[in-house]
């Protein structure tokens, strides 16, 4: 079965500018993450979907950010305005949840290399 | 809140010698703990994870993780490196009760050398 895909994988694209980064969770997978990880930084939480629904955007680092789900399926994360720090792989992974709550493995895509000039 | 603290940025290990890869987590609730693998210039991958039963955890490539909740530790090892185990190493919690958000570590860059 295929994995997580994002789209594209590299975007260059100039100050000022949005930007429409994609991604296709694994079918069946009801819960689906966005981070980014900056260059030598660790993973930084966006925000994540269960379903169709966001119930934590506590990780959006400004209202430039937004994302949506619909049908349960694929993901996009808008970035409007992009500014030379939103430079960064952005990473999306898809997991199952458990019965009991909590997530069980995360499945990332490859990411998408965003760059600001 | 739930956090996770990897305390070595970077552990360069000479190969064939033992590692451990250390890190730690604060939940006020019970957790899932995992090791997340990033070898250069690929995607992250599952190492290992710790959802319930033995504490002792092993996983692909040799590596093993002990679930400590008194010392809410779950710390990485390998009792031979190889060259091939250089990567960015990841531990992440997520926990039963706090919706599906999963905490990462800034991660740690293993780096064997021959």
């Amino acid at each position: 079965g295929a994995g997580v895909s994002q789209s594209p994988s590299n975007k260059v694209t100039e100050k000022g500018k949005d930007v429409e980064l994609r991604c296709d969770p694994i079918s069946g997978h009801t819960a689906l993450y966005w981070y980014r990880q900056s260059l030598g930084q660790g993973l930084e939480f966006l925000i994540y979907f269960q379903g169709n629904s966001a119930p934590d955007k506590s990780g959006l680092p400004s209202d430039r950010f937004s994302a949506e789900r619909t049908g349960g399926s694929v993901s996009t994360l808008t970035i409007q305005r992009t500014q030379q720090e939103d430079s960064a792989v952005y990473l999306c992974a898809s997991s199952l949840v458990r019965s009991g709550g909590g997530t069980d493995t995360q499945y990332f895509g490859p990411g998408t290399r965003l760059t600001v000039l | 809140a739930q956090s996770v603290t990897q305390l070595d940025s970077q552990v360069p290990v000479f190969e064939e010698a033992p590692v451990e890869l250390r890190c730690n987590y604060s939940s006020s609730v019970s957790v899932y703990l995992f090791w997340y693998v990033q070898y250069p210039n690929q995607g992250l991958q599952l190492l290992l994870k710790y959802l319930s039963g033995s504490t002792l955890v092993k996983g692909i490539n040799g590596f093993e993780a002990e679930f400590n909740k008194s010392q809410t530790s779950f710390h990485l090892r390998k009792p031979s490196v190889h060259i091939s185990d250089t990567a960015e190493y990841f531990c992440a919690v997520s926990s039963y009760t706090g919706g599906f958000k999963t905490i990462f570590g800034a991660g740690t860059r293993l780096f064997v050398k021959a």
